[in-house]
């Protein structure tokens, strides 16, 4: 079945360092990939999005790139903020399936930025 | 800007007692789900649903859960008799149409003792 895989959290950064969060895929088809971020108290907001091969989602200074090569959607961003603190999620749809609305979740990285 | 709503934040209930979850779907959507996490686990899909039926669901939506769109605005989830592992966040969430984007509420904490 569909899967992804997320780097291994907590990820401690100072404000401005460069942010890369691992994301790994499995699926059958040709699925879209999502990034969802939560910051305390809220819920799941879609971040940025890429629904094709090469595509790059990007959003708030945050990108990802599909690579079907690697099967891959690795998020980064060039220099954080304190307010980037949250909890990031990888997630797929695929397409194959009867219903759109099923996404296939990462177990979610912790993102602390310090001043 | 339109929100999914959910109520409450926090539930507790013992173990065997029936629980309903609530949630206000985004006015316009018509594609209805639930999704939860478990504490240290990822967000899993439990049920879509779709012109006032279910249009899927996983492995762990067994007898024992159940969702209704009872009226024009709110979608529940009910669980018939809870179990220690049903403990863990909920969420709701709407989308416009099949394939947009999902609208995630801010979850149900439910907490089973």
């Amino acid at each position: 079945g569909d899967s992804v895989t997320q780097m291994e959290g907590p990820v401690t950064l100072s404000e401005e360092a460069f942010l890369t969060i691992n994301c790994t895929y499995t699926a059958t088809g040709y699925p879209s990939l999502f990034w969802y971020v939560q910051y305390p108290g809220e819920g799941l907001q879609l971040l940025l999005k890429a629904t094709k091969a090469d595509d790059k989602g990007s959003n708030k200074g945050f990108e990802a790139t599909y690579r079907k090569e690697t099967t891959s959607f690795h998020l980064e961003k060039g220099s954080v903020q304190v307010s980037d603190s949250a909890v990031y999620f990888c997630a797929l749809r695929n397409a194959g399936g009867t219903s759109y609305g099923k996404l296939t979740f990462g177990q979610g990285t912790i993102l602390t930025v310090h001043p | 800007e339109p929100e999914v709503t959910q109520t409450p934040s926090h539930q507790v209930t013992q173990m065997g007692q029936e629980v309903i979850l609530r949630c206000v779907p985004i006015s316009n959507h018509l594609y209805f789900y639930w999704y939860r996490q478990i504490l240290g686990q990822k967000v899993e899909f439990l049920v879509s649903f779709y012109n006032n039926e279910i249009s899927e669901k996983s492995e762990i939506f067994d007898d024992q859960f159940s969702v209704e769109r009872p009226d024009g605005s709110n979608f529940t989830l009910k669980i018939r008799s809870t179990k220690l592992e049903d403990s863990a966040m909920y969420f709701c969430a709407s989308s416009e149409e099949n394939g947009t984007p999902l609208h995630f509420g801010n979850g149900t904490r439910l907490t089973v003792t």
